[in-house]
């Protein structure tokens, strides 16, 4: 597609549920990116990816979190067992390789998720 | 660690007033600097960069100069339009590290005719 693409748009689940958050990137980036946002709040990173390989896994909040990337392609964000702390907008992103240092991100519209 | 400062919105402004909005940062290394905009109902979108100190990014009437004595990267328009409307956001991407851009909370701007 033309743009990053982001599924579903909104998401609302009951506590103690798995969630699935899917993010189609622009063909060609090799370099796809998972940020949150809860309300009121910065983009808070969780995971990036060069390929598919995921070289910095440290701003996922906890183990029930977890992403993964075939093919360079579409990436999943797995939630288990949610909690309402985890309501928020989920945003993916990508990019010509590592191109953060002086490139551009390109942001998908992100998933709502909202925990009951 | 990297961090975003940005001034809390939201800005409300009249069409054709002057906008300033501040950012500051905190980062090791010589990071390069954007402001994204997020237009309703739309993915967040680069609007503006600079790379290195004294420089000046610009689109569509905004700028924004890199000072790094101050380590600021405030963004400007002249006159704003109603069509500004949008959540600015100031990020950094530092150099020697990841390149993992850091972004800030987010600034609503409201511009009424």
């Amino acid at each position: 597609g033309a743009g990053v693409s982001q599924s579903p748009s909104n998401k609302v689940t009951e506590k103690g549920k798995d969630v699935e958050l899917r993010c189609d990137p622009i063909s060609g980036h090799t370099a796809l990116y998972w940020y949150r946002q809860r309300l009121g709040q910065g983009l808070e990173f969780l995971i990036y990816f060069q390929g598919n390989s995921a070289p910095d896994k440290s701003g996922l909040p906890s183990d029930r979190f977890s992403a993964e990337r075939t093919g360079e392609s579409v990436s999943t964000l797995t939630i288990q067992r949610t909690q309402q702390e985890d309501s928020a907008v989920y945003l993916c992103a990508s990019s010509l390789a590592l191109a953060g240092a002086a490139g551009e991100l390109f942001f998908g519209e992100g998933s709502r998720l909202t925990v009951l | 660690g990297d961090s975003v400062t940005q001034m809390e919105g939201p800005v409300t402004l009249s069409e054709e007033a002057f906008l300033t909005i501040n950012c500051t940062y905190t980062a090791t290394g010589y990071p390069s600097l954007f402001w994204y905009v997020q237009y309703p109902g739309e993915g967040l979108q680069l609007l503006l960069k600079a790379t290195k100190a004294d420089d000046k990014g610009s689109n569509k009437g905004f700028e924004a100069t890199y000072r790094k004595e101050t380590t600021s990267f405030h963004l400007e328009k002249g006159s704003v339009q109603v069509s500004d409307s949008a959540v600015y956001f100031c990020a950094l991407s530092a150099t020697g590290g990841s390149y993992i851009p850091t972004f800030g909370r987010g600034t609503s701007l409201i511009v009424h005719p």
